[in-house]
């Protein structure tokens, strides 16, 4: 079953804006939108933002989400030490009937 | 506090079965969706399987298609997954998560299975 499409890894300054994609296609990132996820080193995930720019309660307003077609964004301003994690991206695949997800963006902080 | 505890993951032979187990609490299990996702050592999140809120209906990923299988016992408020003809490939730290729709909102700490001989 095909996958999303992350970058590998992203590197960016403390205090500085780091921006995440993921790509899909019609069945899944251009249908209902992306969740993204942040998992730290030797913990489980966390769901940061779903259905494009929804964020759960206790997640920071520095983290934002948009979609433009078939491409998911991940926007995160003032990158403090904290915000460096493993990054995914997940969304349901209407005509596999199964959650996709990314391989993962490795976001490390300068 | 919405809690998610897996449990029954080990050491087993290529070819062998385990069940694994997640106890939920804090939250009312039987109206949510669930699912199990799983990550190699190293590797990404893989999405496993998800079962709907009576258990009638299922979906799985092609790779496991015919040997895993989810379950849920609304009563007990847990969720299971029988995995069968075990290979080395299903290495990986096994997840319970929450699953509402929208990406999985909650997560067990995650139950270790290993495939080797």
């Amino acid at each position: 079953q095909a996958g999303l499409t992350q970058p590998p890894s992203v590197s960016k300054g403390l205090r500085q804006t780091a921006t995440l994609t993921c790509t899909g296609d019609s069945d899944n990132v251009g249908n209902q939108g992306a969740a993204w996820l942040q998992q730290h080193q030797g913990h489980p995930p966390r769901l940061l933002s779903y259905r494009n720019n929804n964020r759960p309660s206790g997640i920071s307003e520095r983290v934002s989400a948009f979609r433009s077609g078939n491409t998911a964004s991940l926007t995160i301003t003032g990158l403090q030490p904290e915000d460096e994690a493993d990054y995914y991206c997940s969304a349901w695949d209407s005509s596999l009937s199964a959650w996709v997800f990314g391989g993962g963006t490795k976001l490390t902080v300068l | 506090e919405v809690q998610l505890v897996e449990s029954g993951g080990g050491l087993v032979q290529p070819g062998g079965s385990l069940r694994l187990s997640c106890a939920a609490s804090g939250f009312t299990f039987s109206i949510y969706w669930m699912a199990w996702v799983r990550q190699a050592p190293g590797k990404g999140l893989e999405w496993v399987a998800n079962i709907n809120q009576h258990g009638n209906e299922k979906y799985y990923v092609d790779s496991v298609k015919g040997r895993f299988t989810i379950s849920r016992d609304n009563a007990r408020n847990s969720l299971y997954l029988q995995i069968n003809s075990l290979r080395a490939e299903d290495t990986a730290v096994y997840y319970c998560a929450r699953d509402p729709g929208i990406g999985n909102d909650c997560w067990g700490q995650g139950t270790l299975v290993t495939v080797s001989s």
